[in-house]
């Protein structure tokens, strides 16, 4: 199975800054990886698809980048509805589909 | 407008059954594969099943093989996860969600397996 590892698990940030996150695959999956955002109470919403494009509606300060193993997840001006987990998710090699563990975003 | 609706959780005692289901609206569902994710409590994401657009393949996670069941009506444009043998350790909030890329998730309906 591939396993995904993101990192950090949690990182507190304030409004304006640039947030940077990462997902590691243990073997190569191309570019087929997912970004999610959950909020607190809410089921996952996809912002990121094929690891570098953006879903209808996402704002662009949402940003995914990488292929192979190495992949992140970069939000350029963090702003205050941002707060939540994010997961990556390889559809690559299945099954299974697999998710990271997830890295939570706080606002300090 | 591209929904999703599950239904059908509750509480159950263990080694009970329980039938989920999964409304799709706003989008051709007999042409898309479709997932059943779970997420226990306080704890991140564990993809379970899968099952093709045609339901010619099905897949299923080593945790729920033998006791699980996917399966959809695409004249009802509906999917289905039939759950046997629960244990406590499928308590959790069960979601579907659209497409081999995962693109869109229901709202999710909550199980909970407790004597």
């Amino acid at each position: 199975n591939t396993v995904m590892t993101q990192s950090p698990t949690s990182m507190f940030t304030s409004v304006g800054d640039r947030v940077t996150m990462s997902c590691k695959a243990s073997q190569n999956v191309g570019i087929n990886v997912g970004w999610y955002q959950q909020k607190t109470g809410q089921s996952p919403k996809r912002l990121i698809y094929w690891a570098s494009n953006r879903d209808t509606g996402v704002p662009d300060r949402f940003t995914g980048s990488g292929s192979g193993t190495d992949f992140t997840l970069t939000i350029s001006n963090m702003q205050a509805e941002d707060p939540a987990i994010y997961y990556c998710l390889q559809h690559n090699s299945y099954p299974p589909w697999t998710f990271g563990g997830g890295t939570k975003l706080e606002l300090k | 407008e591209v929904q999703l609706v599950e239904s059908g959780g509750g509480l159950v005692k263990p080694g009970s059954s329980l039938k989920l289901s999964c409304v799709a609206s706003g989008f051709t569902f007999s042409s898309y594969g479709m997932h059943w994710i779970r997420q226990a409590p306080k704890k991140g994401l564990e993809w379970i099943a899968l099952i093709y657009y045609d339901s010619s393949n099905k897949y299923y996670a080593d945790s729920v093989k033998g006791r699980f069941t996917i399966s959809r009506d695409n004249s009802k444009n509906t999917l289905y996860l039939e759950m046997n043998s629960l244990r406590s350790e499928d308590t959790a909030m069960y979601y579907c969600a659209k497409a081999t890329t995962v693109a869109l998730w229901g709202q999710g309906t909550l199980v909970t397996v407790s004597s």
